[in-house]
């Protein structure tokens, strides 16, 4: 069975400082996706990076940046430079490359960026 | 990206009555999902739907019912609405089989139902 545990119910950080989020999954399959998804207090869901558990190269996006470690079976985000408009709710999933492609999401960290 | 479109927003009904809320998706994809957020803020998947096909049913009381039409619409609805009902309601596209299946899941903005 999958699973996804977020271990940080609730983080904050100073605006411009770095923040990493922790995330480690377990599953049995060896293709699968790695999610990070942000939920602004307007409770849009928003897809905020993705990681082919297939590829060693970590994926950045702007200020976010993974560090997967496939062996670990963790997938941390980290925020660079952190903006109030980062506050809010992260979810990380993990989903399977085949069979019914079913997402599995852990608890969330809640992020507050400080002024 | 307006790729899914929900509706409504908000519903705010009674215990007992019945109501449906609407999806639709606009990039073709075949997979579609309903998972519902809780107070906690826990999503869990509840049903998931590839090109009209039931995939995913998870332990949902019968009472929820998906109905997808076409490809492009999957609508949810409720019967005999309880309290513990209340909750925020996604609808979701995409992670599809076959050649799409790297695309990554996208939201639509909620249904935050809640029950008087």
């Amino acid at each position: 069975a999958q699973t996804v545990t977020q271990s940080q119910p609730e983080m904050s950080v100073q605006e411009a400082e770095t923040v990493t989020l922790s995330c480690t999954y377990d599953t049995s399959e060896n293709n699968y996706y790695l999610f990070w998804y942000k939920q602004p207090p307007s409770r849009q869901m928003i897809l905020v990076i993705r990681q082919e558990a297939y590829k060693q190269q970590n994926a950045t996006e702007n200020r976010f940046s993974v560090n997967f470690q496939k062996a670990a079976k963790s997938f941390s985000l980290k925020i660079s430079d952190s903006q109030l408009g980062d506050t809010a709710m992260y979810f990380c999933a993990s989903r399977p490359n085949s069979g019914t492609y079913k997402y599995i999401f852990g608890t969330g960290t809640r992020l507050k960026v400080l002024a | 990206d307006t790729a899914v479109s929900q509706t409504p927003k908000y519903l705010v009904t009674q215990m007992g009555n019945d109501k449906s809320i609407k999806c639709e998706q606009n990039l073709g994809h075949d997979t579609m999902y309903w998972y519902k957020q809780d107070s906690k803020k826990f999503l869990k998947i509840m049903f998931s739907y590839n090109n009209k096909e039931l995939i995913i049913n998870e332990t949902v009381p019968n009472r929820f019912s998906p109905k997808s039409p076409d490809k492009a619409h999957l609508n949810l609805h409720i019967n005999s609405l309880e309290l513990g009902d209340s909750a925020v309601y996604f609808c979701a596209r995409g992670a599809g089989r076959g050649p799409r299946h790297n695309q990554p899941q996208h939201f639509g903005d909620g249904t935050r139902l809640s029950i008087l």
